[in-house]
């Protein structure tokens, strides 16, 4: 089964919009990251915050952590069409090297 | 960097035939990922290796799948025979194991089409 689910499957937003993506996660967790795939290219790291912090920064990216729920949000703000993309959260299982994706948020931004 | 390479990028073949994919990681990361990806199953890891050595083969469907890493810069994925139902974009991850979930970098994928 997936460790990661994100919510919602697909986001349209207006140029400038602010948008918000989540993903719940199943077992405990050493860390969560976030890719991008931008349509016929591989996934691309965006950001990775640890199970001890709560929120991250990264340009117009910001990442909350909250392990009682089991969840993340990935808050992208003044959206640009060039954001249009794909977004997948990442977990890794306690021990494990390897990584699990949720299926990902499709996000479009109109101009 | 180059990055990881991959090839071919596309690939269409017949039933029956033998697909070799590659991988090139990054100089000096030391774990290699195979993942695929289709629409209705997402992305799903196949295989990894550690220091060239495969340390979780649970995602590999089925004995038609094998992947080998001969050295650290190098490794294949091979089915045989192929079937339709491979017809996935195929990609390839490196990272720099040092603790559990390490970035991974991605390379631009192939995309296979079995007829």
């Amino acid at each position: 089964s997936q460790q990661g689910e994100e919510d919602p499957q697909a986001l349209s937003i207006q140029e400038g919009e602010n948008a918000t993506m989540n993903c719940s996660y199943k077992t405990s967790i050493n860390n969560l990251q976030w890719y991008r795939q931008n349509s016929g290219r591989g996934l691309v790291h965006l950001i990775l915050i640890r199970s001890n912090e709560r929120e991250k920064h990264s340009g117009r990216l910001r990442v909350t952590l909250d392990t009682s729920k089991k969840s993340s949000s990935l808050l992208i703000t003044a959206s640009r069409a060039a954001d249009t993309a794909s977004y997948f959260c990442a977990t890794d299982a306690r021990g494990a090297q390897k990584l699990v994706f949720g299926q990902g948020t499709r996000l479009t931004i109109n101009p | 960097d180059a990055g990881v390479i991959q090839s071919p990028r596309h690939e269409v073949t017949e039933m029956g035939q033998e697909v070799t994919l590659r991988c090139k990681p990054i100089s000096g990361h030391n774990s290699l990922f195979w993942y695929r990806q289709t629409m209705m199953r997402g992305l799903e890891l196949l295989i990894y290796f550690n220091n060239n050595v495969p340390i979780d083969d649970s995602g590999m469907p089925e004995d038609r799948f094998s992947a080998k890493m001969p050295n650290a810069s190098f490794s294949t994925l091979k089915i045989q025979p192929s079937e339709p139902r491979d017809s996935a974009v195929y990609f390839c991850a490196s990272s720099s194991a040092g603790e559990s979930g390490d970035t991974q970098y991605f390379g631009p994928g192939t995309r296979l089409t079995v007829l």
